[in-house]
């Protein structure tokens, strides 16, 4: 079966600092991969998507980055990190059908 | 531009009962809908889904009802747990366009009270 982790689970910061979340996907090839982020009293916000490795689509113009080095991984990464960063982030895959499959997300907290 | 509408943040039912979880969309294109709930500090979990061909999809206690010519799609959940209180949220998909244009609506605060 199919397996999403992300790490880390929480993260505080400081506002400037860089930022390198990873997400990487296990029983499973070629999945599609997704970033989001939820902020307080929001919904889900796509911020990047990738159909495989290297080709990432941004959804959203900002401060982050997201980059695809293996088949099954996929890394959210910030160089300086702004008080509106906070919230919850959350890698999802999908093995190219209609359902997308949640990670268990990281909670990041800038400072 | 919202596409996918949850217009009640919140709703309380009590247990045993049934809960209705309302959403609208305005994009006429959009061919598959799904239905995801979120507790605290974790991801979504899917929970079903329905195609535009069908009206109606069911699952244990969860049913998604659409109706397409009103642009409306309900999840009804019976009978209703403590367990089910979580955030619900709706998402959309147009034809062809694939997983990733999954467009999701805010979200819908379900308490079941004991």
């Amino acid at each position: 079966s199919q397996t999403i982790h992300q790490w880390p689970a929480t993260l505080v910061q400081p506002v400037g600092s860089p930022l390198s979340l990873e997400c990487t996907v296990e029983g499973t090839s070629n999945p599609n991969l997704y970033w989001y982020r939820q902020a307080a009293g929001r919904g889900l916000q796509l911020l990047f998507y990738s159909v495989g490795i290297g080709q990432i689509s941004s959804e959203v113009p900002q401060n982050l980055s997201a980059s695809r080095p293996q088949d099954r991984q996929f890394i959210l990464s910030s160089k300086k990190l702004l008080l509106s960063d906070s919230g919850f982030y959350l890698c999802a895959w999908s093995p190219n059908t209609d359902t997308q499959y949640f990670g268990p997300g990281t909670r990041l907290t800038v400072l | 531009d919202q596409q996918v509408k949850q217009n009640s943040p919140s709703l309380s039912v009590q247990e045993g009962r049934i809960s209705i979880l309302n959403c609208d969309y305005t994009n006429s294109m959009f061919d598959y809908f799904l239905w995801y709930k979120k507790y605290p500090a974790e991801g979504p979990t899917f929970l079903i889904s329905i195609s535009s061909i069908k009206d109606k999809n069911e699952d244990g206690r969860f049913t998604v009802f659409l109706n397409k010519s009103a642009k409306h799609l309900s999840l009804h959940i019976v009978p209703s747990q403590p367990g089910d209180s979580a955030v619900y949220f709706c998402a959309a998909i147009p034809p062809g366009a694939g997983s990733y244009q999954l467009t999701f609506g805010k979200g819908t605060k379900l308490s079941v009270i004991p």
